[in-house]
């Protein structure tokens, strides 16, 4: 079946560090991959999306390339910040046989320091 | 402008009680979706709503849970006989439209509990 694994929480990290979150996801056919973003006591929000192979999403300082060799979508950015703290999901866009639904890893909670 | 918005935010209930969970989905978008996300999980598609009709329906857990969407605007989530395992956060989404073309748009949700 279609799913998602992201790498375990809690994420703590220090301003300015680099940050990683890894997702790998399993799916038939060619998905679309999303990251949305839950910041403290508010709504999903996406943060990138990538819609086909070596397509690259950015936002906000943050990238994701889509990577079907390894069928990977790993969230990446530079120098975190204190408001970047929030809990990431990763996802996948499943449309198939009618059914069409969007697939959500368990999510990752990033908290980081001044 | 307006985004998702549910009602109620909060909802306690015992076993075996009815509930109706509210979504309000932004104007224009013919596109619903309910999700349920229980604590520690990312969110679990239940149903897709294009207009009026459920296009998948699939992810409903069992028959105790139905969904409708009568005037293609505000949907509501309707759970019979809840048990304590239905405690989660109901999530709600829209979207100008089906497909991946179209940004889902997440309301804050309702924490349902049964007690």
């Amino acid at each position: 079946g279609n799913s998602v694994t992201q790498m375990e929480g809690p994420v703590t990290l220090s301003e300015e560090a680099f940050l990683t979150i890894n997702c790998t996801y399993t799916a038939t056919g060619y998905p679309s991959l999303f990251w949305y973003v839950q910041y403290p006591g508010e709504g999903l929000q996406l943060l990138l999306k990538a819609t086909k192979a070596d397509d690259k999403g950015s936002n906000k300082g943050f990238e994701a390339t889509y990577r079907k060799e390894t069928t990977s979508f790993h969230l990446e950015k530079g120098s975190v910040q204190v408001s970047d703290s929030a809990v990431y999901f990763c996802a996948l866009y499943y449309n198939q046989g009618g059914s069409e639904k969007l697939v959500f890893g368990k999510g990752t909670k990033l908290t980081v320091n001044p | 402008g307006a985004g998702v918005s549910q009602t109620p935010s909060n909802k306690v209930t015992e076993k075996g009680k009815y509930v109706e969970l509210r979504c309000d989905p932004i104007s224009g978008h013919t596109a619903l979706y309910w999700y349920r996300q229980s604590l520690g999980q990312g969110p679990e598609f239940l149903i897709y709503f294009q207009g009026t009709g459920a296009a998948d329906d699939s992810g409903l857990p069992n028959d105790r849970f139905f969904a409708v969407r009568p005037e293609g605007s505000v949907s509501t989530l309707k759970i019979q006989r809840t048990e304590r395992g239905d405690s989660a956060v109901y999530l709600c989404a829209s979207s100008l439209g089906g497909g991946v073309a179209y940004e889902q748009y997440f309301g804050p949700g309702t924490r349902l509990t049964v007690t």
